[in-house]
């Protein structure tokens, strides 16, 4: 069965610094890979996704994040935060199924 | 505009009541699904529909029930066997069936509030 773990509870970060949140995952089969962001009180809504294709994946709003099978990480990376990032991130793997991580909360500071 | 609607946005239960959250979807997608949101859980899928007048079990279902009569919609009822109903209920679609179609992107709604007073 797969599984994935979003490593960071929290992250905060100064407005116009690196942002990374991290992601591993376990998968028996060669599984997809998402990233989504929630901001409150709202639904999800897909920033990337991975599915076999190039390694580095870009997103909107300046997101991407890199697939390494041989970490089997899925790390979201934004070289400069910016307010409006401040929201929840979920990574999420899909093979048969469809698991969530815990879910990130960025916070974004002035 | 295309995409999925829930309703209400916030709902207020007393407890021992049944409640039903209404999800719509206009993108002519396959599948549907219903999560449930806790504070620090992530999502936690509680059913989900493939196919019209067919549906399954996800890993939180008990004292939930759905219904899947039409492709655009899927009822959730909250019943009074659910113990701690108190959440943030999401809606999603995907264009394929569960499984197999992986790649798939979900579409979510704006979410319920479910509260019980």
């Amino acid at each position: 069965a797969q599984s994935v773990t979003q490593l960071d509870s929290h992250v905060s970060v100064s407005e116009g610094t690196p942002v990374l949140l991290r992601c591993n995952y376990s998968s028996s089969y060669s599984p997809s890979l998402f990233w989504y962001v929630q901001h409150p009180n709202k639904g999800l809504q897909l920033l990337l996704k991975y599915t076999s294709a190039a390694t580095l994946v870009k997103g909107i709003n300046g997101f991407e994040a890199e697939f390494k099978k041989s970490e089997t990480s899925f790390h979201l990376t934004k070289p400069s935060a910016h307010m409006s990032d401040a929201a929840e991130y979920f990574c999420v793997v899909s093979d048969n199924d469809m698991r969530f991580g815990a879910g990130t909360r960025l916070t974004v500071k002035p | 505009d295309g995409g999925i609607t829930q309703s209400p946005k916030y709902l207020f239960r007393k407890e021992g009541q049944n409640v039903t959250l209404s999800c719509e979807q206009n993108l002519n997608h396959d599948a549907m699904y219903w999560y449930r949101q806790d504070p620090g859980q992530g999502l936690r899928l509680i059913y989900y529909s493939q196919i019209v007048n067919d549906f399954q079990k996800g890993d939180i279902a008990e004292g939930y029930s759905v219904s899947r009569e039409k492709k655009e919609s899927f009822p959730l009822t909250v019943t009074s066997a659910q113990k701690n109903p108190t959440a943030f209920y999401l809606c999603a679609s995907t264009m394929g069936r569960q499984g197999g179609l992986s790649t798939d992107t979900q579409y979510f709604g704006p979410g319920t509030r479910l509260t019980v007073l």
